[in-house]
């Protein structure tokens, strides 16, 4: 049974600072890997994904991945106000079935 | 922009009462995926399915049951609600690969069983 942990629970960060977000899987298997933002009371939203190794940017937002380590990770570049929200990390590891974590709150304060 | 619509918004239910929530897509996704979240939980997969006529059950189907008669609509059923099913309902749809589908959430339904 695939188990994803993030961490920390919860971040508060100034505004323009560097913002690091920590997921780790435990079905070595897992090949696809999510990170999802939801704002409070809206529906969670596809920030970025990443299916082989190494780094992803795009724009304020990077993702790396280490399979080895089961281990990815979110990070927010010049953090602002609007990206307070909580963060769902999402595995996949080949079939239908989704695995979330249980999210990490982050409050950018200007 | 996939669009995913949910009905009802809200919902307040009694105890061993029948509860439909209902999803709607218009995207032509073939995947849709129903969840729940409850603090400290994250989203938990309760069904998914892969097209119409086809229902499969996700990690806690135990209570409940879902239907998709059609490409668009797809349904949760709680056939006896308990007050252990109050939460927040997502659904959600997703395009292929399926396996590397990201999935598109509608707004959520709030339930509340009394």
């Amino acid at each position: 049974q695939q188990n994803v942990q993030q961490s920390p629970e919860s971040l508060i960060v100034p505004e323009g600072a560097r913002t690091s977000l920590n997921c780790t899987f435990s079905d070595s298997a897992s090949q696809y890997f999510w990170w999802y933002r939801q704002h409070s009371g809206k529906a969670p939203k596809a920030l970025m994904s990443i299916f082989s190794n190494g780094e992803k940017e795009e724009g304020r937002f990077t993702i790396h991945l280490n399979k080895a380590s089961l281990h990815f990770s979110l990070h927010i570049r010049d953090s602002q106000p609007s990206d307070s929200a909580l963060y769902l990390c999402a595995v996949n590891t080949g079939n239908y079935k989704y695995v979330f974590g249980a999210g990490t709150r982050l409050k950018v304060i200007a | 922009e996939a669009a995913v619509t949910q009905s009802p918004r809200n919902k307040v239910a009694v105890t061993g009462g029948k509860v439909t929530l209902s999803c709607n897509q218009t995207n032509n996704h073939n995947n849709m995926y129903w969840y729940r979240q409850d603090t400290g939980h994250g989203l938990r997969l309760i069904h998914y399915s892969y097209g119409a006529g086809s229902t499969e059950k996700g990690d806690i189907p135990d209570g409940y049951k879902a239907s998709r008669p059609s490409q668009e609509n797809f349904s949760l059923i709680l056939e006896l609600a308990t007050p252990s099913q109050t939460s927040v309902y997502f659904c959600a749809s997703g395009d292929e690969p399926i396996n590397q589908d990201t999935q598109y959430f509608g707004p959520g339904t709030r339930l509340l069983v009394l």
